[in-house]
């Protein structure tokens, strides 16, 4: 059973480009969240997502940053127009259905963004 | 709002030691408790949580932790640290609808052969 599926890992864009992260959830999983990590320090939350809808965006920065999670297909993390600060690993996590108060999320193994 | 806290940014122990991590939370009502470890250059696995119940936890690879709410606190416990368990390690708290974790800032645990 494959884990959380996140490309690419290694992702490298100059100033002002756009940068897209895909993230598959495990099998069998429909909620999808995304967590980023700057240097040194821990992870915090963006976005929760399940198919088709956003549940809590409430850590989303407002502008060039957006998420989705379309009926067919991996969730899609979108940073338009990067800048430096924007450099950071960003994690995605999935969860079951089933608990969905109480059910564990479990870790992709990122995909790292350097912004030249 | 939630927090987590975990004092200790840097400990280094040798190897065979016990070892202790140190997570202190913030949270209204019953928190969902979880460390997770951090390989470098890799994703989070989880060691263990805590919902309810037997306030003693016992996760993976020989780790465990106790919840204490008197002290906002769930630390984390190994008896005898291996070479291999030097990483950094994280405690989170989930919120009650279980759609936000929020992370402490990390231990990076270094071992000493």
């Amino acid at each position: 059973n494959a884990g959380v599926m996140q490309n690419p890992r290694h992702l490298v864009r100059r100033r002002g480009q756009e940068a897209r992260l895909r993230c598959s959830p495990m099998k069998g999983h429909s909620h999808v969240y995304w967590y980023r990590q700057l240097p040194e320090e821990g992870l915090k939350f963006m976005v929760y997502l399940q198919k088709e809808n956003i549940i809590d965006e409430s850590g989303m920065p407002k502008e060039r940053f957006s998420a989705e999670f379309p009926k067919e297909g991996p969730s899609i993390l979108r940073i338009q127009q990067v800048v430096r600060g924007d450099s950071a690993a960003y994690f995605c996590a999935s969860s079951s259905p089933l608990a969905a108060f109480t059910d564990t999320q479990y870790f992709g193994p990122g995909t790292r963004l350097t912004v030249l | 709002a939630q927090s987590v806290t975990q004092p200790d940014i840097h400990i280094t122990v040798s190897e065979g030691a016990s070892l202790e991590l140190r997570c202190n939370y913030s949270y209204g009502a019953t928190p969902y408790l979880f460390w997770y470890v951090q390989s470098p250059g890799q994703g989070l696995q989880l060691l263990l949580k805590y919902f309810s119940g037997d306030t003693l936890v016992q996760g993976i690879k020989g780790f465990e932790a106790e919840f204490k709410r008197s002290q906002s606190s769930f630390n984390l416990r190994k008896p005898s640290v291996h070479w291999s368990d030097a990483a950094e390690y994280f405690c989170a708290v989930g919120n009650n609808a279980g759609n936000m974790l929020t992370f402490g800032g990390g231990t990076r645990l270094m071992v000493k052969p």
